[in-house]
């Protein structure tokens, strides 16, 4: 059965500090992947969506970017991040014919 | 760019029906209707989806009207733990990945 995975769960940064998160996904090949935030109270926000290795599309521009080394691995990066940075970042996948499945989220608080 | 109006917010009481609207006038033929929920600091879940025909799984029925112009999500006996954000959203099967947005949805309180 196919699993997404998504880390750390929770995570608190300073102000101008590098950012990392990480997504993988089990048991499936070539999925769509997609990058979304979530301030607190709003909805969902797409930031970023991948439909293969190397392949990466931005929704929004700011200071975030992301990166598809790996066919199920897909990471959201920042050189610098901001206070206006902080939220909820979910990481999903899906086929072109199916719904899409969710991880299970990275609060992220800049301080 | 989400194609979809619900309103913000609905109450139910528990045990009875909880019937969520949808609103999406510029829906194209090949569109499907799609919707999630959203239970507190928790990544969305996939509840149910069509195209012109009414569908019904365990977890809800979709009501789409005859013009697919609308959509009703509806939970049959609200319980408290269906209290969540739901989204309706519409999109192209069989395309790319550049057709998955979310609105805002709308946050259904189960009252006991």
């Amino acid at each position: 059965s196919q699993t997404i995975h998504q880390w750390p769960a929770t995570l608190v940064q300073p102000v101008g500090s590098p950012l990392s998160l990480e997504c993988t996904v089990e048991g499936t090949s070539n999925p769509n992947l997609y990058w979304y935030r979530q301030a607190a109270g709003r909805g969902l926000q797409l930031l970023f969506y991948s439909v293969g290795i190397g392949q990466i599309s931005s929704e929004v521009p700011q200071n975030l970017s992301a990166s598809r080394p790996q066919d199920r691995q897909f990471i959201l990066s920042s050189k610098k991040l901001l206070l206006s940075d902080s939220g909820f970042y979910l990481c999903a996948w899906n086929l072109r014919e199916t719904e899409a499945f969710f991880g299970q989220g990275t609060r992220l608080t800049v301080v | 760019d989400a194609k979809t109006t619900q309103p913000p917010s609905m109450d139910c009481a528990e045990g009875r029906a909880a019937n969520l609207p949808c609103n999406h006038s510029t829906i194209s033929g090949n569109e499907y209707v799609y919707w999630y929920r959203q239970i507190h600091s928790q990544g969305p879940q996939y509840i149910i989806h069509g195209l012109k025909n009414n569908e019904t799984n365990e977890m809800a029925s979709l009501i789409i009207t005859e013009d697919r112009k609308s959509s009703t999500l509806i939970l049959p006996h609200a319980t408290l733990r269906d209290t969540a954000v739901y989204y309706c959203i519409v999109r192209v099967l069989q395309t790319g990945a550049n057709n998955l947005f979310f609105g805002t949805g709308t946050r259904l309180t189960v009252i006991p």
